[in-house]
């Protein structure tokens, strides 16, 4: 059973950043993409970026471009986002999902999600 | 980016009645040489992560009820969900990854009648 362990929650100061990180299997960091998505309380989805750490590819969303980093680590599997200038409008629940991936930069469908890490920016 | 519609944004069907969402996206999410929409469906329960039920448009994730189908193509598409249960009880969005950013719909809230 593939499981991606993400880290615990955080409370975040408006302009400081926050490093959430995502543990997954070997398998899965040889074969897939991660990608990060996030979710304002009670509101949708907003795919932020993905990773596909075979190939060191990285894409990011326009929205975040400048604001949030991604890096993977082969050798522990974790895949890290760092979002920087935190406002109160970051305050989600941010999720890793393995992501199958084309030709080392097409990010596909998500199909294993992790349990998802709360960050709430506040003064 | 691709801009993805749902309706209705919620739905209240009888147990063992079919429930349907509609998804509509801004550009078409069909790839001609492959042949396949980039589009899938996902169920989201109230604290829980979202969970893969469909993706090309129209397989089922593993381990995923018959009941739940896909369909459609280009910029229409469709989830049904044939004799509902009490479990079904979710929120159900569509997602393109036909480009990235990768988009969500609205999401549609399914409740028992």
């Amino acid at each position: 059973q593939v499981q991606l362990v993400q880290s615990g929650a955080a409370v975040k100061e408006p302009g400081s950043s926050v490093k959430v990180s995502c543990q997954t299997s070997g398998d899965t960091f040889d074969s897939f993409g991660i990608s990060w998505v996030r979710q304002a309380p009670g509101q949708g989805f907003e795919w932020m970026a993905g990773i596909i750490p075979y190939f060191d590819t990285t894409k990011y969303a326009q929205n975040f471009q400048g604001r949030v980093t991604i890096a993977a680590d082969k050798f522990t599997s974790t895949v890290y986002m760092e979002l920087s200038g935190l406002r109160s409008g970051d305050t989600a629940v941010y999720f890793c999902a393995r992501t199958h991936s084309f030709s080392g930069h097409y990010f596909y469908y998500m199909d294993v999600w992790g349990e998802g890490t709360t960050v709430i920016v506040s003064s | 980016d691709i801009v993805m519609t749902q309706a209705p944004d919620s739905l209240t069907v009888s147990l063992g009645e079919r429930a349907t969402i509609n998804c509509k996206s801004s550009q078409t999410v069909f790839y001609s040489s492959n042949k396949k929409n980039y589009l899938a469906w996902f169920q989201q329960k109230p604290g829980q992560p979202p969970k893969l039920l469909i993706y090309w448009a129209s397989t089922r994730d593993s381990g995923v009820p018959d009941r739940f189908s896909g369909s459609g193509s280009g910029t229409d598409f469709t989830l049904t969900i044939n004799s509902l249960q009490a479990e079904d009880v979710a929120v159900y969005y569509c997602q393109q990854y036909y480009t990235t950013p990768q988009t969500f719909g609205q999401g549609t809230k399914v409740e028992i009648k």
